[in-house]
């Protein structure tokens, strides 16, 4: 069965730091990988995904994670994080046969002025 | 280009209700999945609807149903409520079954069960 753990509920960046958020996946065939972010009182927004093309994915609003398959992670980053960036974030995984997003617990981002 | 839209947004039903929420996924998408999103966890998959028929269902109770329409828009139905069906219900529509291509989420309903 798949799974995705996310490290951390909560992660807290200076504007300007450097922002990281790890995932780790579980999944027993070449899995698929994404990223969604979650305003306050909003639904799902699709950051990236990863479909076994290049492992470095660039997403939107600057963000981007590299599949590594031998350490099973797709973690999230982005250089310099703004106010704006402050939301929860969700990694799932999928793969070639399903119909269906496993989520994680998500990751709340704060961004300290 | 209209996204993914529910309705409604928010309501609060008395446990032992029913309740019906609707989507109407993006123009030229046919597969439409239903997730529930309890506070302070991630999503998890009801059912997945493609070409007007069941493709999938999660590890949810009997009171749980949907169905797709000839337009592609579809309905979630609870019945008996219960106070743990308080959630956010998320509807999520892709122009072809495979979770692969990508979601494309609705902003919600917020369900509040009393």
């Amino acid at each position: 069965a798949q799974s995705v753990t996310q490290l951390g509920s909560h992660v807290s960046v200076s504007e300007g730091a450097l922002v990281l958020l790890r995932c780790n996946y579980s999944s027993s065939v070449p899995p698929y990988l994404f990223w969604y972010v979650q305003y306050p009182n909003q639904g799902l927004q699709l950051l990236l995904k990863y479909t076994s093309a290049a492992t470095l994915v660039k997403g939107i609003n600057g963000f981007e994670a590299e599949f590594k398959k031998s350490e099973t992670s797709f973690h999230l980053t982005k250089p310099s994080a703004h106010m704006s960036d402050a939301a929860e974030y969700f990694c799932a995984v999928s793969d070639d046969s399903s119909y269906k997003l496993i989520f994680g617990s998500g990751t709340r981002l704060l961004v300290r002025p | 280009d209209a996204g993914v839209t529910q309705s409604p947004t928010h309501l609060i039903k008395t446990r032992g209700q029913h309740v019906t929420l609707r989507c109407s996924p993006i123009s030229g998408h046919k597969s439409v999945s239903w997730y529930q999103q309890v506070l302070g966890q991630g999503p998890q998959f009801i059912f997945q609807y493609y070409e007007k028929e069941e493709r999938g269902r999660g590890n949810f109770p009997d009171r749980f149903s949907a169905r797709q329409f000839p337009n592609y828009s579809s309905e979630l139905n609870v019945n008996a409520l219960l106070l743990g069906d308080s959630a956010l219900y998320l509807c999520a529509s892709s122009w072809d079954r495979g979770a692969n291509y990508g979601y494309t989420f609705g902003s919600g309903t917020r369900l509040t069960v009393v």
